[in-house]
């Protein structure tokens, strides 16, 4: 069973506006949530975090946002730019030095 | 600092062979991450040490998997008697106990 689902198995946004990943989680007991970017034939490279006791964190162009309540978080990119285009995973953990538990991933393509 | 490394980067085996990969983490990481990556999969969790002693196996290690982290700083995974469900990226991680930091990853592919 799917702890860390990412429903959008792709995304194509225009570069330049705003790109918007999502994710949902269905264990409560996650405390810590990560996004990860890949490009082919690389490891992951970690993105931004946030700990369950806020709902949102900024990074420059990336902001994630939690609610805890629906068990969703996103992930905005703003402005959206050709390298990002990489597929972005999703990810959480019941505390911070834990296991991780992927989603899927999206990939995401920014279109010129 | 050079960030984790990971050796070899590829490796083609026959079906019932042998195979053995290195992963050299960031240094004064003490904890050190195995995960396996198949084909449109997020990364899976294996194994993972913090120092030189191993706390936490998947149901997914299965007994011709095993891991060692000797003096606690590089790891090897090993597996025995390599079966075709075996082919997969494997990922190995490394921190301070908070963010993870990924290497390149070793691509298995048994033939």
């Amino acid at each position: 069973d799917q702890q860390v689902k990412q429903n959008s198995p792709s995304l194509s946004v225009q570069e330049g506006r705003i790109s918007i990943l999502n994710c949902d989680y269905t264990n409560s007991m996650f405390d810590y949530f990560l996004w990860y970017k890949k490009y082919p034939a690389e490891g992951p490279t970690f993105l931004i975090s946030i700990s369950s006791i806020k709902d949102k964190n900024e990074d420059g162009r990336f902001t994630v946002f939690l609610n805890k309540s629906a068990k969703h978080l996103s992930l905005h990119i703003v402005p959206s730019q050709p390298g990002d285009s990489a597929v972005y995973f999703c990810a959480a953990s019941g505390r911070r030095d834990d296991k991780i538990i992927f989603g899927k991933g999206t990939r995401l393509h920014i279109l010129p | 600092d050079t960030g984790v490394s990971q050796n070899p980067r590829h490796k083609i085996t026959k079906r019932g062979q042998n195979v053995t990969f290195r992963c050299d983490p960031i240094s004064e990481h003490n904890r050190l991450y195995w995960y396996r990556q198949t084909l449109g999969q997020g990364p899976e969790f294996l194994t993972y040490f913090q120092n030189e002693a191993q706390l936490e196996k998947s149901r997914l290690l299965s007994d011709r998997f095993s891991a060692e982290r000797p003096k606690g700083s590089f790891s090897t995974l090993e597996i025995q008697r390599t079966e075709q469900g075996d082919s997969a990226m494997y990922l190995c991680a490394s921190s301070m106990g908070n963010t993870q930091y990924f290497g390149p990853g070793t691509r298995l592919t048994v033939l």
